[in-house]
């Protein structure tokens, strides 16, 4: 089955850029999306198609994917972008939808 | 604006079947545009997605739990259902139902915290 892996966690201090992966094989060859799930709420697109924005995400969120990985990039981060974020890729050939396990960002 | 909402039994006896009701509403399920779909997170982990069914009926399932599931839909009330069977302590999880347009989701419902224990 297809697989997608995150790391586990990433810091990053308030202000500065934040990058989070999502790797598998032949990630770029399908489209990526991200979600953001704080404590006790369900997940929130923030980007799909790999580098769309939802009508409501600040701009400062943005997404890429080539090869075998995707990036989920926040610029100039902010404390309440505190939260875990999955990416999911939906593999066409097999009509599966699969998510990574997860990152936390901490923001410090 | 689109809203999902799960409801069923918070608490499921090992070995039952789980049925969970999303009830879709400001949008109707019969369009085919989207799909819609079941994902589900045990405490404390990732997001493990279920499956999904089109307006026409198709379903598609996770391999995993295939054997198990069966997602169906009732277009005159506007609701999508969720049945899994044999439940035991590894089912115990918040259950989303969501929206699939295309490749990604973008409408979910707030979730429900289904345990399995005796």
């Amino acid at each position: 089955s297809y697989e997608l892996t995150q790391p586990p966690s990433v810091s990053v201090s308030p202000g500065q850029t934040a990058s989070i992966t999502c790797s598998g094989e032949k990630l770029g060859t399908k489209y990526a999306s991200w979600y953001q799930q704080k404590p006790g709420h369900s997940p929130v697109l923030v980007i799909y198609q790999d580098s769309k924005r939802p009508s409501g995400i600040p701009e400062r969120f943005s997404g890429s994917n080539s090869g075998n990985t995707a990036t989920l990039t926040i610029s100039g981060t902010q404390a309440m972008d505190e939260a875990d974020y999955y990416c999911q890729a939906w593999d066409s050939s097999i009509a599966y939808v699969v998510f990574g396990g997860g990152t936390k960002l901490t923001v410090l | 604006q689109l809203q999902l909402q799960e409801s069923g039994p918070g608490l499921v006896k090992p070995s039952e079947t789980l049925s969970l009701t999303c009830t879709v509403s400001g949008g109707s399920i019969s369009s085919s545009s989207y799909y819609w779909g079941w994902i589900r997170q045990p405490p404390g982990k990732g997001l493990e997605w279920i499956g999904s069914i089109f307006y026409s009926g198709t379903t598609y399932y996770n391999p995993t739990l295939k054997s198990r599931v069966t997602i169906s839909a009732d277009t005159s009330k506007n609701q999508f259902s969720l049945k899994l069977r044999s439940v035991t302590a590894a089912d115990t999880a918040v259950y989303y139902c969501a929206r699939r347009s295309s490749n990604y989701f973008d409408y979910w419902g707030q979730g429900t915290l289904v345990t399995v224990s005796s």
